[in-house]
């Protein structure tokens, strides 16, 4: 069974458009993250929400914006797209009341913007 | 805002050579976690260490959090190419969920 998943795997798009980025989660995790990985491998943290709540909205752009349903869920759509967006984007989700707190992350999604 | 410096940026070894990776964190951090990412793959969080000094080993790999708890490394003895992939230290703090990441240090192995 897959822990934290997303869709889709890779998404190829055009500067301009509008696009979505969806993140589910079975380990009954409460908090749950954005990460942008880029070229070089630099792991930032862009978002996370505990229990549907944002606490954690790091400097992006605002043509990002996270969105989380419910707990098992956090999607982002980012509108306007750049080409400085290319980059794989990994959901991850974590238990906080856990000893470890280690965070799970997703397979990634390879946006790439032409 | 706090920072986790990590050193060196890539390591190139032959199999069997020792391998090691630092991390500094600017302030003091409540744990510190170390993860690896496989080429194409996604981060696996791989150990954590909470005490002052604290020493873990997983088979050749040895993490150690430092006295001032600002400072940690891994070392792995004897590499194998297995072993091939960015690691990655994260630190945190008392006050906040996140986990700040170093930048990684991506290990390539040559038989």
């Amino acid at each position: 069974d897959t822990a934290v998943s997303q869709t889709p795997k890779y998404l190829v798009t055009q500067m301009g458009n509008d696009k979505s980025i969806k993140c589910e989660q079975n380990l009954g995790h409460d908090t749950m993250y954005w990460y942008k990985q880029d070229s070089k491998k630099f792991l930032k943290i862009m978002f996370s929400y505990n229990n549907k709540e944002l606490i954690i909205n790091e400097t992006v752009p605002n043509r990002f914006s996270p969105k989380s349903p419910d707990k098992a869920h956090l999607n982002l759509h980012i509108n306007s797209l750049e080409l400085g967006d290319s980059a794989v984007y990994f959901c991850a989700s974590s238990q906080t009341s856990s000893s470890i707190n280690e965070q799970f992350f997703g397979p990634g999604t390879r946006l790439t913007v032409l | 805002g706090q920072q986790v410096m990590q050193i060196p940026q890539y390591q190139h070894v032959q199999e069997g050579e020792d391998f090691t990776t630092y991390c500094n964190s600017s302030t003091t951090l409540s744990n510190i976690q170390w993860y690896k990412q496989r080429p194409g793959g996604h981060p696996v969080f791989l150990i954590q260490l909470v005490k002052s000094g604290e020493v873990k080993k997983q088979k050749r790999l040895t993490f150690q959090f430092g006295e001032a708890k600002k400072n940690s490394s891994l070392h792995i003895t004897a590499t194998q190419t297995t072993d091939v992939g960015t690691y990655f230290c994260a630190g945190r703090t008392n006050s906040g969920y996140a986990l700040n990441f170093g930048k990684g240090t991506s290990l390539l192995v040559t038989p």
